[in-house]
């Protein structure tokens, strides 16, 4: 079965750190275009970082310079380093898969993570 | 990065259609073609279609999509209470190397 499964959420202060996780089932993460999209409460879906193929990154403007995202080809895991929290970074943070040339969407969505900025 | 166009809200009775749009430009939906999502509240987004009108596996007919220009469009027939969701418009923007979403329609069966 294809599945992407989340991890790592939390409640931290701002100004901290936290790692989320994503482990995916039935593909390859290294051969598809992956990405963390981020909810805040009640509000819409927000793209947040996307690791192309070959290795490039690209990052939301709100997140450039604090966040990281990276892979573990032997593992099969996608992770999103976050530094720097603030308020505002509070969401539920999603891993999804793109396979770019086969759909052009993010065709593929973990059930997600909640992270918690807050003192 | 700017977000793509959606109405806040649609209302529409049961067995009716419903068009949900989505507004871009020519570097993301005019470019490449707009995919849609629909989430249920407190469940992550399930992609109903894909460059501009086609479906993945499993997604009812009743779903169609399509695109004029920087504008895309999901029909909804024969509207049923389980379509009530909010519904996202999602595009690959290649000047930004980004995706940018709508802001998302909520749809109400009356």
């Amino acid at each position: 079965e294809v599945q992407l499964v989340e991890s790592g959420g939390g409640l931290v202060q701002p100004g901290g750190s936290l790692r989320l996780s994503c482990a995916a089932t039935g593909f390859t993460v290294s051969l598809n275009y992956m990405n963390w999209v981020r909810q805040a409460p009640g509000k819409g879906l927000e793209w947040v970082s996307i690791i192309f193929i070959e290795g490039s990154k690209y990052y939301a403007d709100s997140v450039k310079g604090r966040f990281t995202i990276s892979r573990d080809n032997s593992k099969n895991m996608l992770y999103l380093q976050m530094n720097s929290l603030r308020v505002e970074d509070t969401a539920v943070y999603y891993c999804a898969r793109d396979p770019a040339a086969a759909t052009g969407a993010l065709d593929i969505w973990g059930q997600g993570t909640m992270v918690t900025v807050s003192s | 990065q700017a977000g793509l166009t959606q109405p806040p809200s649609v209302s529409k009775d049961l067995r009716q259609t419903a068009t949900l749009t989505c507004t871009g430009n020519s570097n993301d939906v005019g470019h490449q073609g707009a995919a849609w999502l629909q989430q249920y509240q407190g469940h992550p987004p399930k992609l109903l279609s894909f460059r501009d009108n086609n479906r993945p596996s499993g997604i009812s007919g009743r779903f169609s999509a399509t695109r004029s220009g920087n504008t895309a469009s999901l029909t909804i027939t024969e509207l049923q209470p389980e379509d009530e969701a909010d519904y996202y418009c999602s595009a690959w923007d290649g000047s930004l190397s980004a995706w940018v979403f709508g802001g998302g329609t909520k749809l109400t069966i009356l």
